[in-house]
């Protein structure tokens, strides 16, 4: 069974802080993924990336970046929190080499709260 | 601009009934579509997928169908089972693009 583990479900950060958060699978996948989810918004993809050290944005990039030094972990940093990015945050894998299409395998999320 | 959209929030059936959900999208260019379906402080899984050039696919109590002139496509779940209940999301992607996902539909199945 392909896992995707989330370091943490449940944060609460202050405004300002530096927030990482790590994603690790365990299916030798190529692609990663960081998404958003907000009620009424549904999934928003926030970077994904092909390859160790690569990475792309997505459709909501701003306030955040991402690092991938490792084939099996990619994380997704708030440089400065800030309380709209309040929110479940979803990471994902897939298999395919070059194109982030078909299935996605999720992780169980992390609850951000920023005070 | 939400390129798919899941106009109906949230859906009551009772069990052993069928459960009808609906998405449309807007880009004429997508050609692969999923469905999730999400529990309560889980991640979304998986559940069916199908690609432009079928118009219906079946696995088990789960049929996907597509009808691309109206862009519009819909899950059917056939009988359903309280087991089911969830929030259900539906995907769609261009070759080589990201997914982009609907809001949900969350159902309850009454037992």
């Amino acid at each position: 069974d392909v896992k995707v583990t989330q370091s943490s479900r449940y944060l609460v950060k202050r405004t300002g802080e530096k927030v990482f958060l790590e994603c690790v699978q365990d299916m030798d996948h190529e692609n990663m993924f960081w998404y958003r989810q907000d009620p009424g918004l549904g999934l928003r993809l926030i970077y994904f990336s092909y390859d160790v050290k690569m990475k792309e944005k997505g459709d909501i990039p701003e306030g955040y970046s991402v690092s991938r030094e490792k084939k099996e972990r990619f994380s997704l940093i708030l440089e400065s929190a800030s309380t709209n990015q309040t929110s479940m945050y979803l990471c994902a894998s897939s298999p395919l080499g070059t194109t982030p299409s078909y299935e996605q395998y999720f992780g169980p999320g992390t609850r951000l709260t920023v005070t | 601009d939400q390129q798919v959209k899941q106009n109906s929030p949230s859906l009551s059936v009772q069990e052993g009934r069928i459960s009808i959900l609906n998405c449309d999208y807007t880009n004429s260019m997508f050609d692969y579509f999923l469905w999730y379906k999400k529990y309560p402080a889980e991640g979304p899984t998986f559940l069916i997928s199908i690609s432009s050039i079928k118009d219906k696919n079946e696995d088990g109590r789960f049929t996907v169908f597509l009808n691309k002139s109206a862009k519009h496509l819909s899950l059917h779940i056939v009988p359903s089972q309280p087991g089911d209940s969830a929030v259900y999301f539906c995907a769609a992607s261009a070759v080589g693009n990201q997914f982009y996902f609907g809001t949900g539909t969350s159902l309850t199945v009454i037992p």
